[in-house]
């Protein structure tokens, strides 16, 4: 089945600084959704794509749909020690089933 | 408060016995699916339904696991004879579906059911 590539697994990063993770599949996907979990909760939406290039921001968070349609990535600029947590990619893949697939997850550490 | 209400949120149960979760999708949501996360992992899909036809079931659910959404609203998932590697968050997401369009189908996740087989 589609699996996703994400990255990277983890950071360590300190308060104010700027944050890039990206997602890489092998095949062409529809829908690229970014996500945020925190421990024990459910993941919540961050910011959904729909077409190829298409560059969407929802405060400090910006991603990108890839011009190939096999990847995304999500930056985080001025981060905030509220930005831990692990953030997930999730997609739907062209031409097959309409469920989600996830990413392993980037977990995001703040240092204030 | 995304609107997916899960529960219960936790669950302890004993190996052998029988459980199940509920999920009330958000109100005007067609398409309602079910996830299982274990730690360190994204979030694997399990089912889905739209409205009260269930249209995909993963090769992960086994006969031990059953889904319904008996009227298109809220559904249930029950897993029989409890085994300890069932032991792991579900989660219920919901999204609304549009006719034809493929693109727009944002989903959103409830706040998880956590499940422990001893």
């Amino acid at each position: 089945g589609q699996q996703l590539n994400q990255s990277p697994q983890s950071m360590f990063i300190q308060e104010g600084e700027d944050v890039s993770m990206n997602c890489t599949s092998s095949s062409i996907f529809n829908t690229w959704l970014w996500y945020k979990q925190d421990p024990g909760e459910g993941p919540v939406l961050l910011i959904a794509l729909y077409k190829a290039g298409e560059l969407t921001s929802n405060g400090r968070l910006t991603a990108q749909f890839g011009i190939t349609r096999k990847d995304s990535f999500l930056n985080i600029s001025a981060s905030i020690p509220s930005d831990v947590g692990i953030y997930f990619c999730a997609g739907t893949a062209q031409g097959g089933s309409e469920k989600l697939v996830f990413g392993k997850g980037t977990k995001l550490t703040v240092n204030p | 408060d995304t609107g997916v209400s899960q529960n219960p949120r936790h669950k302890i149960t004993k190996r052998g016995q029988n459980v199940t979760f509920r999920c009330d999708p958000i109100s005007e949501h067609n398409r309602l699916y079910w996830y299982r996360q274990t730690l360190g992992q994204g979030p694997e899909f399990l089912t889905y339904f739209q409205n009260e036809a269930q249209l995909e079931k993963s090769r992960l659910l086994s006969d031990r696991f059953s889904a319904e959404r008996p009227k298109g609203s809220f559904s249930t998932l029950e897993i029989q004879r409890t085994e300890q590697g069932d032991s792991a968050m579900y989660l219920c997401a919901s999204s609304l579906r549009r006719g034809r369009i493929l693109s727009g189908n944002t989903i959103y996740f409830g706040e998880g059911s956590w499940l422990t087989v001893v």
